[in-house]
């Protein structure tokens, strides 16, 4: 089968550095997304890895181990606003179907 | 702004009542998806169109239906909901300009729907 692991849920602190991972198992593998979805908002892209190494996007980081079926997603100078669900996506094919994981709850405490 | 809009936001209906939900996008992208999320889930693909081509998912029931007359618009058809239908639906938007490096979604607010 199909499936994106990450964790269910992450604490951290204000002006801390959290990393959430994302493990895959696909079929095919075109692509590693993340997006984050506020409580009652609609998801919203971050980031995209299609190779090995990481991409940077201001506070946000993703990086790609395709060999490793791995990937995570790296927020610095964590603020307040930052609390949300975050997904780790993967576009298995050449076509554009996209598998979401379960999603990552990050609380932001002060 | 260049955006996706569903309408409406809520959606009450009563169980079998059937229930139609739109999406419109003025991205002018050529892909269109129509997700069901469940609270505290990820978003469930149903189905999506890649221009008029419709692909459906194996697993979404036969209750669920979908029309993209043209370009901008698209419709969920749940022709008798039930009580575990009750879900947030999200359309989301893409174009294949980048096929082959990403596929970045455009999400929709999403359509809150109760079934009574």
């Amino acid at each position: 089968g199909q499936s994106l692991e990450q964790p269910s849920e992450v604490t951290a602190v204000e002006g801390a550095i959290v990393q959430i991972n994302c493990t895959y198992q696909t079929s095919g593998f075109y692509g590693l997304s993340w997006y984050q979805q506020h409580d009652g908002g609609a998801p919203t892209f971050l980031s995209y890895n299609a190779l090995d190494g990481l991409e940077e996007t201001g506070r946000f980081s993703s990086f790609l181990s395709r060999s490793d079926s791995y990937g995570y997603l790296l927020l610095q100078e964590l603020q307040m606003k930052d609390s949300a669900s975050y997904f780790c996506a993967v576009r298995d094919t050449g076509g554009f179907k996209t598998i979401f994981g379960a999603g990552t709850r990050l609380f932001v405490k002060a | 702004d260049a955006m996706v809009i569903q309408n409406p936001r809520y959606q009450v209906t009563q169980f079998g009542k059937p229930v139609t939900l739109s999406c419109s996008q003025t991205l002018n992208h050529n892909v269109m998806y129509w997700y069901q999320q469940k609270s505290s889930q990820a978003p469930k693909l149903l189905f999506h169109y890649y221009d008029k081509d419709f692909n459906n998912e194996a697993d979404t029931p036969d209750n669920f239906q979908s029309r993209r007359p043209n370009t901008s618009f698209c419709f969920l058809d749940i022709r008798s909901p039930g009580l575990g239908d009750a879900a947030m639906y999200l359309c989301a938007t893409s174009s294949d300009q980048y096929r082959g490096r990403y596929n970045e979604q455009f999400f929709g607010p999403g359509t809150r729907l109760t079934v009574l």
